[in-house]
């Protein structure tokens, strides 16, 4: 069972366009919401974080929007740049125990 | 100057053998992980030791022993490999001593098992 769903499994995107990646968790127990970015080959790098008392948070070209009430969050990218296709993993945390989504796959075509 | 290293990066074996996989890391962090890739890139925790204490042992196959012999090093070592744990293995470290939901996990570069 699947503690985070995400979406969509892939995406295809033109430079300058906002990709969305959408989640969805079950677990009110989790308390931190990270966003990690793997590029092929490499492990994952945490992108951007949230806490569930806050609705938005912005880092550069990546915002987190988080609905507590839907038990939802998502990563908008702006801008996109062809150096931004990578694999997306939205995650939750309790404690230590990071539960991640199966992750986005992103391509921005320039 | 890497942060979380892993050893071997690549490891091919037949099934039934013993295999180790090391990692490293220099940020001085007090609790480390092991996670595996699936080949649909699914990510999921094994284990986590905390100052060379096991904290989280997720549903593995006991074949999977984790062996931390200082909070600098854990060691992932699995016997009788079978086909089924081709994948790619990551480490991960982060700060807290007592695990934090907010300390962020800095991942190695992966080691890729492949059992023939």
């Amino acid at each position: 069972q699947q503690q985070v769903k995400q979406s969509p499994q892939s995406l295809i995107v033109q430079k300058g366009g906002i990709p969305i990646i959408n989640c969805a968790y079950e677990n009110t127990a989790f308390d931190y919401f990270p966003w990690y970015q793997q590029f092929p080959g490499k492990g994952p790098a945490l992108l951007i974080a949230i806490r569930p008392d806050v609705s938005e948070k912005k880092e550069g070209r990546f915002t987190i929007s988080f609905n507590k009430s839907a038990k939802q969050f998502s990563l908008h990218i702006m801008d996109s740049q062809p150096g931004d296709s990578a694999t997306y993993f939205c995650a939750a945390t309790y404690g230590n125990k990071l539960v991640f989504g199966a992750g986005t796959i992103l391509r921005v075509k320039s | 100057d890497t942060a979380v290293s892993q050893t071997p990066k690549y490891l091919v074996t037949q099934m039934g053998n013993d295999k180790s996989i090391k990692c490293e890391q220099n940020l001085g962090h007090d609790t480390m992980y092991w996670y595996k890739q699936d080949s649909k890139k699914f990510l999921k925790i094994m284990f986590s030791y905390n100052n060379k204490e096991l904290i989280i042992n997720e549903t593995v196959p006991n074949r999977f022993s984790p062996k931390s012999p200082d909070k600098a090093h854990l060691n992932l070592h699995i016997n009788s490999l079978e086909l089924g744990d081709s994948a790619v293995y990551f480490c991960a470290s982060s700060q807290g001593l007592t695990g934090s939901s907010t300390d962020t996990q800095y991942f190695g570069p992966g080691t890729r098992l492949t059992v023939l």
